[in-house]
């Protein structure tokens, strides 16, 4: 199956920092997701980034297929952003997504 | 915004016990998944099922596990004899014919004693 590494595994920043989060795979995809655990272990969607950029607000993703990897930026981070992140993409011919093992955010007052 | 939406929110069951977790998945959505998450592992896919029928399983989704749509909104993930290691979150999920985004439930926590 597809191997998917997220990067860094744990992050601290104080509030209203930036950080990029990394998601790289093994392999033709046609589908990626971005999601946002949080600690109430709901999984909230943030994107559908198969390919391409896309901006929601103070987050912003990036993917480029052809060289097998995806970024998540938050700017000017919040203690609401606190949870693990999920890069989730799909094989093509598969059906089903391959999580990472997330990046682990806390942002500190 | 419409939402998957899972029953029960969380139960306790005794090892070797019968477990069935339901889900409402999105109306008009055609794609239905099941995913699990042991604590503070990652969310590792189960099935997917579309048109009556699984699509795809993965190696976890084993003889204990099935699943089913017994009416035109429900889908259902039974396990039958259930394991101590089985204690974790459920995820149901959905996907329309035409998009692509899938869609999460908030998730069902089966604690196995």
């Amino acid at each position: 199956g597809i191997q998917v590494e997220q990067s860094p595994p744990d992050l601290i920043l104080q509030e209203g920092a930036n950080s990029t989060l990394r998601c790289n795979f093994s392999d033709s995809v046609n589908n990626l997701q971005w999601f946002h655990q949080n600690p109430w272990g709901q999984l909230i969607n943030l994107f559908y980034i198969p390919s391409g950029t896309k901006q929601n607000g103070r987050l912003s993703a990036t993917t480029v297929a052809t060289e097998r990897y995806s970024l998540l930026y938050i700017s000017s981070s919040q203690t609401t952003d606190s949870g693990v992140y999920f890069c989730a993409p799909r094989r093509r011919g598969a059906d089903g997504l391959t999580f990472g093992k997330g990046t682990h955010l806390i942002i500190q007052p | 915004e419409p939402e998957v939406t899972q029953t029960p929110s969380h139960q306790v069951t005794q090892m070797g016990q019968e477990v069935i977790l339901r889900c409402v998945p999105i109306s008009n959505h055609l794609y239905f998944y099941w995913y699990r998450q042991i604590l503070g592992q990652k969310v590792e896919f189960l099935v997917s099922f579309y048109n009556n029928e699984i699509s795809e399983k993965s190696e976890i989704f084993d003889d204990q596990f099935s699943v089913e749509r017994p009416d035109g909104s429900n889908f259902t993930l039974k396990i039958r004899s259930t394991k101590l290691e089985d204690s974790a979150m459920y995820f149901c999920a959905s996907r329309g014919h035409s998009g692509n985004t899938i869609y999460f439930g908030e998730g069902s926590w089966l604690t196995v004693v």
